[in-house]
Protein backbone atom coordinates (compact mmCIF):
# COMPACT_ATOMS: atom_id res chain seq x y z
CA UNK A 1 0.00 0.00 0.00
CA UNK A 2 2.14 2.90 -1.68
CA UNK A 3 -0.51 5.34 -0.57
CA UNK A 4 -0.25 9.06 -2.48
CA UNK A 5 2.57 8.88 -4.98
CA UNK A 6 4.11 12.07 -6.95
CA UNK A 7 6.18 11.79 -9.79
CA UNK A 8 8.84 13.39 -10.49
CA UNK A 9 10.01 14.60 -7.21
CA UNK A 10 11.96 17.69 -8.61
CA UNK A 11 11.75 19.62 -11.80
CA UNK A 12 13.30 21.88 -14.04
CA UNK A 13 11.66 23.74 -17.08
CA UNK A 14 12.06 27.03 -19.14
CA UNK A 15 9.60 29.37 -19.91
CA UNK A 16 7.15 28.26 -22.03
CA UNK A 17 7.32 24.58 -22.12
CA UNK A 18 4.76 22.61 -20.69
CA UNK A 19 5.06 19.52 -18.39
CA UNK A 20 2.59 16.70 -16.60
CA UNK A 21 2.35 16.50 -12.43
CA UNK A 22 1.35 12.96 -12.17
CA UNK A 23 0.08 11.83 -8.73
CA UNK A 24 -1.58 7.78 -8.04
CA UNK A 25 -3.34 6.46 -4.87
CA UNK A 26 -4.26 2.81 -4.25
CA UNK A 27 -6.47 3.67 -1.36
CA UNK A 28 -9.87 3.81 -3.41
CA UNK A 29 -10.32 7.24 -2.25
CA UNK A 30 -13.12 9.23 -4.52
CA UNK A 31 -11.77 13.16 -3.88
CA UNK A 32 -8.54 13.81 -4.89
CA UNK A 33 -6.65 17.14 -4.85
CA UNK A 34 -3.86 19.31 -6.11
CA UNK A 35 -2.08 22.28 -3.75
CA UNK A 36 0.77 23.98 -4.87
CA UNK A 37 2.79 25.66 -1.57
CA UNK A 38 4.69 29.13 -2.38
CA UNK A 39 7.31 29.71 0.04
CA UNK A 40 5.97 31.44 3.43
CA UNK A 41 2.46 30.11 1.94
CA UNK A 42 0.03 28.15 3.22
CA UNK A 43 -1.25 25.08 0.60
CA UNK A 44 -3.68 26.85 -2.57
CA UNK A 45 -5.87 24.37 -3.88
CA UNK A 46 -5.58 24.66 -7.78
CA UNK A 47 -8.23 21.77 -8.68
CA UNK A 48 -9.98 18.84 -7.10
CA UNK A 49 -11.73 16.53 -8.14
CA UNK A 50 -15.12 13.80 -6.44
CA UNK A 51 -14.90 11.21 -8.61
CA UNK A 52 -13.71 10.14 -11.98
CA UNK A 53 -14.72 12.14 -14.50
CA UNK A 54 -15.67 15.08 -12.43
CA UNK A 55 -13.53 18.19 -11.80
CA UNK A 56 -13.50 21.76 -10.26
CA UNK A 57 -12.03 24.84 -9.78
CA UNK A 58 -10.07 25.83 -6.78
CA UNK A 59 -8.56 28.50 -5.52
CA UNK A 60 -5.36 29.23 -8.14
CA UNK A 61 -6.91 27.37 -11.25
CA UNK A 62 -5.04 29.47 -14.08
CA UNK A 63 -2.54 28.00 -16.15
CA UNK A 64 -3.16 24.32 -15.34
CA UNK A 65 -5.55 22.08 -16.23
CA UNK A 66 -6.65 18.35 -14.75
CA UNK A 67 -8.56 15.38 -15.67
CA UNK A 68 -9.82 12.24 -13.98
CA UNK A 69 -10.35 9.22 -16.10
CA UNK A 70 -9.68 6.78 -13.16
CA UNK A 71 -10.08 6.59 -9.92
CA UNK A 72 -6.62 5.93 -8.78
CA UNK A 73 -5.08 8.98 -11.34
CA UNK A 74 -5.25 12.42 -11.25
CA UNK A 75 -2.54 14.43 -13.22
CA UNK A 76 -2.01 18.17 -13.05
CA UNK A 77 -0.90 19.40 -17.01
CA UNK A 78 0.84 23.16 -16.99
CA UNK A 79 0.47 24.74 -20.52
CA UNK A 80 2.93 27.45 -21.39
CA UNK A 81 5.09 27.53 -18.19
CA UNK A 82 5.88 30.76 -16.31
CA UNK A 83 8.03 31.58 -13.04
CA UNK A 84 4.79 32.35 -11.13
CA UNK A 85 4.46 28.60 -11.22
CA UNK A 86 8.05 28.14 -9.26
CA UNK A 87 6.47 26.33 -6.41
CA UNK A 88 6.18 22.78 -4.43
CA UNK A 89 3.02 20.76 -5.49
CA UNK A 90 1.38 18.21 -3.81
CA UNK A 91 -1.77 16.25 -4.38
CA UNK A 92 -3.71 14.66 -1.47
CA UNK A 93 -6.55 12.34 -1.76
CA UNK A 94 -9.44 11.33 0.58
CA UNK A 95 -12.56 9.06 0.76
CA UNK A 96 -14.76 11.31 0.97
CA UNK A 97 -15.36 15.15 2.13
CA UNK A 98 -12.05 15.32 4.19
CA UNK A 99 -14.41 16.85 7.47
CA UNK A 100 -14.71 13.15 7.51
CA UNK A 101 -12.59 10.89 6.10
CA UNK A 102 -8.53 11.97 6.37
CA UNK A 103 -6.63 14.01 3.64
CA UNK A 104 -3.63 12.24 2.67
CA UNK A 105 -0.71 13.99 0.75
CA UNK A 106 1.93 12.70 -1.02
CA UNK A 107 5.99 13.64 -0.74
CA UNK A 108 5.64 16.67 -2.83
CA UNK A 109 7.10 17.67 -7.06
CA UNK A 110 9.16 20.92 -7.00
CA UNK A 111 9.13 23.10 -9.66
CA UNK A 112 11.09 25.61 -10.55
CA UNK A 113 10.30 27.88 -13.86
CA UNK A 114 13.52 29.66 -15.44
CA UNK B 1 -8.59 37.08 0.97
CA UNK B 2 -6.76 35.33 3.41
CA UNK B 3 -9.70 33.68 5.41
CA UNK B 4 -7.33 31.44 7.50
CA UNK B 5 -4.33 33.26 9.31
CA UNK B 6 -1.43 31.79 11.37
CA UNK B 7 0.20 35.46 12.29
CA UNK B 8 3.51 33.60 13.92
CA UNK B 9 5.89 32.27 11.41
CA UNK B 10 7.54 30.76 14.09
CA UNK B 11 7.75 29.36 17.42
CA UNK B 12 10.73 27.92 19.66
CA UNK B 13 10.68 26.24 22.85
CA UNK B 14 11.92 24.37 25.16
CA UNK B 15 11.37 20.48 25.63
CA UNK B 16 9.28 19.64 27.99
CA UNK B 17 7.56 22.89 28.51
CA UNK B 18 4.23 24.02 26.65
CA UNK B 19 3.88 24.87 22.54
CA UNK B 20 1.08 26.95 21.61
CA UNK B 21 0.10 27.52 18.12
CA UNK B 22 -2.77 30.29 16.86
CA UNK B 23 -4.93 30.46 14.45
CA UNK B 24 -7.48 32.78 13.05
CA UNK B 25 -10.04 32.79 10.59
CA UNK B 26 -12.42 34.96 8.97
CA UNK B 27 -15.13 32.86 7.23
CA UNK B 28 -18.21 32.40 9.16
CA UNK B 29 -19.25 29.46 7.18
CA UNK B 30 -15.97 27.47 8.74
CA UNK B 31 -17.54 24.77 11.11
CA UNK B 32 -14.94 22.44 10.97
CA UNK B 33 -11.01 22.97 11.65
CA UNK B 34 -7.64 21.11 11.48
CA UNK B 35 -4.09 20.84 12.16
CA UNK B 36 -1.39 19.33 9.58
CA UNK B 37 2.03 18.74 10.78
CA UNK B 38 4.83 18.99 7.90
CA UNK B 39 8.54 17.95 8.10
CA UNK B 40 10.98 19.23 5.71
CA UNK B 41 10.54 17.01 1.94
CA UNK B 42 7.46 15.31 3.15
CA UNK B 43 3.81 16.32 2.75
CA UNK B 44 1.62 17.34 5.58
CA UNK B 45 -0.03 14.67 7.52
CA UNK B 46 -3.34 14.63 9.45
CA UNK B 47 -3.12 15.90 13.66
CA UNK B 48 -5.87 16.56 15.20
CA UNK B 49 -9.23 18.19 14.25
CA UNK B 50 -12.17 19.80 15.92
CA UNK B 51 -16.09 20.45 15.18
CA UNK B 52 -17.45 23.48 15.88
CA UNK B 53 -19.88 21.95 18.35
CA UNK B 54 -17.20 21.68 20.48
CA UNK B 55 -14.64 24.06 21.85
CA UNK B 56 -11.77 21.49 23.07
CA UNK B 57 -10.82 17.94 21.51
CA UNK B 58 -8.17 16.05 23.05
CA UNK B 59 -5.51 13.76 21.79
CA UNK B 60 -2.57 12.96 24.18
CA UNK B 61 -0.43 15.55 23.91
CA UNK B 62 -1.95 17.84 21.45
CA UNK B 63 -4.88 19.63 22.38
CA UNK B 64 -7.15 21.54 20.00
CA UNK B 65 -8.98 24.43 21.72
CA UNK B 66 -11.75 26.59 19.57
CA UNK B 67 -13.21 30.24 20.47
CA UNK B 68 -16.45 30.93 18.21
CA UNK B 69 -16.85 33.79 19.19
CA UNK B 70 -13.28 35.47 18.41
CA UNK B 71 -13.14 33.13 15.63
CA UNK B 72 -9.81 32.11 16.63
CA UNK B 73 -8.16 28.21 16.84
CA UNK B 74 -5.08 27.18 19.22
CA UNK B 75 -3.39 24.09 19.37
CA UNK B 76 -1.16 23.05 22.73
CA UNK B 77 1.35 20.68 22.56
CA UNK B 78 2.44 19.56 26.37
CA UNK B 79 4.87 18.14 27.32
CA UNK B 80 6.53 19.72 23.88
CA UNK B 81 9.59 17.26 22.08
CA UNK B 82 12.18 17.76 19.77
CA UNK B 83 10.32 15.37 17.09
CA UNK B 84 7.51 17.67 17.68
CA UNK B 85 9.92 20.07 15.57
CA UNK B 86 7.92 20.39 11.91
CA UNK B 87 5.48 23.20 10.34
CA UNK B 88 2.07 23.21 11.65
CA UNK B 89 -0.39 23.99 9.38
CA UNK B 90 -4.36 25.31 10.50
CA UNK B 91 -7.21 24.39 8.21
CA UNK B 92 -10.98 25.21 7.77
CA UNK B 93 -13.87 23.92 5.70
CA UNK B 94 -17.68 23.76 5.93
CA UNK B 95 -19.67 20.40 6.12
CA UNK B 96 -23.00 22.50 5.47
CA UNK B 97 -22.58 23.69 1.84
CA UNK B 98 -20.95 26.54 0.65
CA UNK B 99 -18.54 27.00 -1.69
CA UNK B 100 -15.78 25.76 1.07
CA UNK B 101 -17.83 22.49 0.88
CA UNK B 102 -15.57 19.78 0.36
CA UNK B 103 -12.71 21.56 0.38
CA UNK B 104 -9.84 22.95 2.99
CA UNK B 105 -8.66 26.20 3.44
CA UNK B 106 -4.96 26.30 4.70
CA UNK B 107 -3.33 28.52 6.78
CA UNK B 108 0.49 30.19 6.06
CA UNK B 109 1.57 27.57 8.63
CA UNK B 110 3.95 28.21 11.64
CA UNK B 111 7.66 26.47 11.91
CA UNK B 112 7.86 24.84 15.50
CA UNK B 113 11.10 24.27 16.68
CA UNK B 114 11.46 22.50 20.18
CA UNK B 115 14.80 22.60 21.52
CA UNK B 116 16.80 19.85 23.91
Amino acid sequence: NAGVTQTPKFRILKIGQSMTLQCTQDMNHNYMYWYRQDPGMGLKLIYYSVGAGITDKGEVPNGYNVSRSTTEDFPLRLELAAPSQTSVYFCASSYSNPVYNEQFFGPGTRLTVL
Amino acid sequence: DQQVKQNSPSLSVQEGRISILNCDYTNSMFDYFLWYKKYPAEGPTFLISISSIKDKNEDGRFTVFLNKSAKHLSLHIVPSQPGDSAVYFCAASARAGGTSYGKLTFGQGTILTVHP
